[in-house]
Formats: C-alpha cells, structure tokens, sequence
C-alpha cells in the first residue's frame, strides 16, 4: 500500500509565528502537489513541485521537493489567519494502479 | 476560464437508493479523476477516466462506477447506498499528460440515511 504521511495532523499557532509541514513516503513521485482546503469546498492547488530538490516560493510560502522525490515541505512564513485551513500534498506516482496518492492533511489554525 | 463545476453541490438519500454525479472538467482539460473524502479516511482516490476510456482505479467496490462522454464530462454513479458513503465526492480535471496538475471541483456532499 503506497502511503504519503503528513506531519503534524494538527498546528495552532498565534499569527506570526512560522510553521512547517511536512510530506513523508517510500514512493518516488514523478511530481508533488499542494493545496489547502477550506470546509464545504474542494482543495485549491498551490504549487506542483517537479524536479528533486526544487524550491518554490509563494509570497510568505516555500515549497521544497527532496532530492529523492519522495517528500516534500512547505514552510510558512509569519503565519496569518487566512491561512488557517487543511494543507494536502499529493503525489503523482510514477508506476502503480492509480496516479495520485493524496496526504493524510495537516489541520492549520493561525489564531489572531 | 471557467474552473472545474459539480453538480449538484448537496444530496441526501436514503440506503439501498443509486446517485449519480456530475462533473464538468476545465476545458480542454481531458482527465477526469473522482476522489471520496471522508473525515476518516481522508481523501480517497476512485477513478480517472481519459478520452472516455477508464485509465486508472482505486480500491472501491463495483457499486462505485463511472463514465465520460466525448466532451469530457463525466459521471460518477454509486448503487445501492450504504451509510458509509455518506462523504464529499470531489471531481478533479487535468490535461492529462505526464506533466499533471490536477483542479478540483467544489465537490457534491451526499448524505445517506
């Protein structure tokens, strides 16, 4: 069974503070997605990540896939409320039954 | 352009009842992946059908089927309900080529009494 473990499943933090998710699997991906999701609605996509050890950078976000291609981190900056929301990564898999193995999320809360 | 549309956006039914939903991709876009959410089981991978043939599928019952037609909108039917798939079905479209990100939908919650 592929597994694409997320850490921590849950952060409160206080606005300003930084925080970082992490993104852990056995599998090689061919790419890595995030997203956030807000309740009721479906997830937003944020950033695909492709090479290994690509960084990208989302104003106060920083998106980085391990060289390996078998995990990633995204790292906000000075947290504000508007990020509260479910992160997910989701990785293309190179070979396999099925192309996407989604996270199991990170539940963030940024209080004011 | 317009995003990713489901439909219909809520729906309740009752065991032993069929749903079908619907979903229209991005144009252009000729993937069409499913995906069930729950708070337990998180986000779970279906079906994904391009140019109306299924290219992938996950580890869900045969009561789960789907279908998608020249224009690349597709249908996600479940027969006979169970309480257990009560969750928000999300549909989420890609080109389709190697280089893929996915959009997803607003999703359709069903309920199931």
């Amino acid at each position: 069974t592929q597994l694409l473990e997320q850490s921590p499943q849950f952060l409160s933090i206080q606005e300003g503070e930084n925080l970082t998710v992490y993104c852990n699997s056995s599998s090689v991906f061919s790419s890595l997605q995030w997203y956030r999701q807000e309740p009721g609605e479906g997830p937003v996509l944020l950033v695909t990540v492709v090479t290994g050890g690509e960084v990208k950078k989302l104003k106060r976000l920083t998106f980085q896939f391990g060289d390996a291609r078998k995990d990633s981190s995204l790292h906000i900056t000075a947290a504000q409320p508007g990020d509260t929301g479910l992160y997910l990564c989701a990785g293309a898999l190179i070979s396999g039954t099925y192309k996407y193995i989604f996270g199991t999320g990170t539940r963030l809360k940024v209080l004011a | 352009k317009a995003g990713v549309t489901q439909t219909p956006r809520y729906l309740i039914k009752t065991r032993g009842q069929q749903v079908t939903l619907s979903c229209s991709p991005i144009s252009g876009h000729r993937s069409v992946s499913w995906y069930q959410q729950t708070p337990g089981q998180g986000l779970q991978f279906l079906f994904e059908y391009f140019s109306e043939t299924q290219r992938n599928k996950g580890n869900f019952p045969g009561r789960f089927s789907g279908r998608q037609f020249s224009n690349s909108r597709s249908e996600m039917n479940v027969s006979t309900l169970e309480l257990g798939d009560s969750a928000l079905y999300l549909c989420a479209s890609s080109l389709g080529s190697d280089y893929n990100e996915q959009f997803f939908g607003p999703g359709t919650r069903l309920t199931v009494l």
